[in-house]
């Protein structure tokens, strides 16, 4: 049971370029987030989804975009990539709401240079 | 706004218990706990919601003050798996979909 896969695990971009960060999980769950997680500074939520077609923005969605066309999908788009998006992204899904347990990816280190 | 966790870090010998705090400004619906260990993703501890107390884990238990808005995690007998950062994160309503962490309590238990 592979739960939450992230690709890539670690990626690195010259400022400008673009990428998306894959994101798929196999436990139909409907919903799905983004998170950055900056040293010290804990998770902060980009853009999270209710389900197939349905997505909002979380904390800081600036620089990001997102798109929800499965259940199983969720990547995450980096257009004009800038330094201050380097960080360890996860990607994380739950069955209910919020209230439920999130599980979360392995991570996708990402440098902007 | 980012819930406040303290201390920051601590460092426990093998058996020791530990007691890390979670407080925030505004109304809270529910606390999440969740452990990260190094260079590995977050893993779900518990979750207590407003009005209630739920344990997860065997000797780490936590409770919830809904009228200062803090939460407690109780780490007890504590282990060389327990270490790791450990996070609070919060709902301020049933319907909200923004779970907001805080920046975490690195724990560190020594043989």
């Amino acid at each position: 049971n592979a739960g939450v896969t992230q690709t890539p695990k670690f990626r690195i971009l010259k400022i400008g370029q673009s990428m998306t960060l894959q994101c798929t999980q196999d436990m139909n769950h409907n919903y799905m987030y983004w998170y950055r997680q900056d040293p010290g500074m804990g998770l902060k939520l980009i853009y999270y989804s209710v389900g197939a077609g349905i997505t909002d923005k979380g904390e800081v969605p600036n620089g990001y975009n997102v798109s929800r066309s499965t259940t199983e999908d969720f990547p995450l788009r980096l257009e004009l990539a800038a330094p201050s998006q380097t960080s360890v992204y996860f990607c994380a899904s739950s069955y209910g709401t919020v209230l439920g347990e999130l599980f979360f990816g392995e991570g996708s280190r990402l440098t902007v240079l | 706004q980012q819930p406040v966790q303290s201390p920051q870090a601590v460092i426990l010998r093998e058996g020791e218990d530990a007691v890390i705090n979670c407080s925030s400004s505004k109304a809270l619906y529910s606390v999440h706990w969740y452990r990260q260990k190094h260079g590995e993703a977050p893993v779900f501890l518990m979750i207590l919601l407003k009005g209630g107390e739920q344990k997860g884990h065997e000797k780490i238990s936590a409770s919830f003050n809904e009228k200062k808005q803090q939460s407690s995690l109780y780490l007890t007998a504590s282990q060389l798996s327990y270490s790791g950062t450990y996070f609070c994160g919060t709902l301020s309503g049933a319907g909200s979909y923004q779970l907001t962490f805080g920046k975490g309590t690195k724990l560190s238990v020594i043989p």
